[in-house]
């Protein structure tokens, strides 16, 4: 069955530090990835995607991910947080191709420390 | 970007009660609308897809006379909790997809249903 693990539940940084964050993923075909960040009263917005060719993807936000099939993950970076990247954090593959069914992560709440 | 809205945002109603959430794509057309379901401090789980008249396709374990969905024009999708309970207590969020440049999920910004 597809799923999408997100070891870290709460991940704090410092502002200015670089950040991290972990997704697995269990998914029989090539998958379609994504990121999505969710703040207070907003809807879950797209951080980045990865569909197929370049492993490397660069998002909004100075967010990058990178695809390694060999360990099944898809790790969401950024080289330097800043206070208002504090949020939640959502992994999700797309199942049936695209951006049709997506299965999502636990999520990872991210605080950041001035 | 695509703009989804959600009416209420949060609602509190009494056991037994039904409950209709709206979900609007405010520029652009929805081919196909989503709806998740958000448990606190836990992941989205999809309860339903549906498509602009056709029925809902609901996701295994979900009860379609309890969460009636309607699809009814390219803007607008309904979610109606029927005879709802206390354990129908959750965070309720939709999202939007169109064609072309609107070819992804655009979320709304979910709506709190608390059953007393």
């Amino acid at each position: 069955a597809q799923s999408v693990t997100q070891p870290d539940i709460h991940i704090t940084v410092s502002e200015g530090a670089s950040l991290e964050l972990r997704c697995n993923y269990s998914y029989g075909a090539t998958p379609y990835l994504f990121w999505y960040v969710q703040s207070p009263g907003q809807g879950l917005q797209l951080l980045l995607k990865y569909f197929s060719g370049d492993t490397l993807v660069q998002g909004i936000k100075g967010f990058e991910a990178e695809f390694k099939r060999s360990q099944s993950s898809f790790n969401l970076r950024k080289p330097s947080v800043h206070w208002s990247d504090a949020a939640e954090y959502f992994c999700a593959v797309g199942s049936s191709g695209g951006y049709n069914k997506l299965i999502f992560g636990a999520g990872t709440r991210l605080a950041v420390h001035p | 970007g695509a703009v989804v809205s959600q009416h209420p945002s949060w609602v509190i109603c009494k056991s037994g009660t039904s409950v209709k959430i709206e979900c609007r794509s405010l520029d652009f057309q929805a081919t196909t609308m989503f709806w998740y379901r958000q448990f606190p401090k836990q992941s989205l789980m999809l309860m339903a897809t549906s498509n602009e008249g056709s029925k809902a396709t609901y996701e295994q374990g979900v009860e379609k006379d309890k969460f009636l969905i309607n699809h009814a024009s390219l803007t607008l999708s309904t979610l109606t909790v029927t005879s709802a309970h206390p354990e129908d207590s959750s965070f309720y969020i939709c999202s939007a997809r169109g064609r072309g440049i609107y070819n992804e999920q655009f979320f709304g910004p979910g709506t709190r249903l608390t059953v007393l």
